[in-house]
């Protein structure tokens, strides 16, 4: 069946515009997660989601960076006036929801590679 | 604080021999551990997961994990590498929703 998708894939901007960066998870799944990955490191967590319930945003680097789901499927990761420290892949993830003591995986998207110029 | 550590940025093997990739966690109560594969240009891939239950660990494409309690680890082995194994592996320790990872190791199979 089909992954998770991001798009779009590759995403060049100058320093100062805003960014939209699309997520669509994986059918059935309730939960999505964003995270950023800098060349070389492990991925670390933006913002994730239950439903369109946005359970935890503590990873969010400063208040330019924003996320929402609004019916509960594609999520959209927002960064406003963009700066070249922002330049990293951004992934989403997303899994069926907990339950009880059943953790499931969380599977990821291909990444969205965004640089700023 | 959770962390998740991988002591070695590159493990070097030949064909046909075993692997190991070591991982050590810090947290506070049950761990809940994972292991992820990335191929350039590629997503990251599950490999497997240490939820409750046996130590040995048992994932895809031949690799299985074993946790340690009493050392914190979870180590990631395979009996016989491939080439095709080459790639760079991530540990991940979960945390109330969120994954936490580690820096990753680039594993180097040699023919």
């Amino acid at each position: 069946g089909a992954g998770v998708s991001q798009s779009p894939r590759y995403k060049v901007t100058k320093r100062g515009q805003d960014v939209a960066l699309r997520c669509d998870p994986i059918s059935g799944h309730v939960s999505l997660y964003w995270y950023r990955q800098a060349l070389g490191q492990g991925p670390e967590f933006l913002t994730y989601f239950n439903y369109e319930a946005q359970q935890d945003k503590s990873g969010l680097p400063n208040d330019r960076f924003s996320a929402e789901r609004p019916e509960g499927s594609i999520s959209t990761l927002t960064i406003q006036r963009t700066e070249q420290r922002d330049s990293a892949m951004y992934r989403c993830a997303s899994s069926l929801i907990i339950e009880g003591d059943i953790f499931y995986e969380q599977y990821f998207g291909p990444g969205t590679r965004l640089t700023v110029t | 604080a959770q962390s998740v550590a991988q002591p070695e940025d590159q493990v070097n093997v030949a064909e046909g021999n075993p692997l190991t990739v070591k991982c050590t966690y810090s947290v506070s109560g049950n761990p809940y551990l994972f292991w992820y594969v990335q191929y350039p240009n590629r997503g990251l891939q599950f490999l497997l997961k240490y939820i409750t239950g046996d130590n040995l660990v048992k994932g895809s494409y031949g690799f299985e994990a074993e946790f340690n309690k009493s050392q914190t680890s979870f180590h990631l082995k395979k009996p016989s590498a491939l080439v095709s194994d080459s790639a760079l592996y991530f540990c991940a320790v979960r945390l109330t929703g969120k994954l936490i990872f580690g820096q990753g190791t680039t594993l180097q199979v040699k023919p």
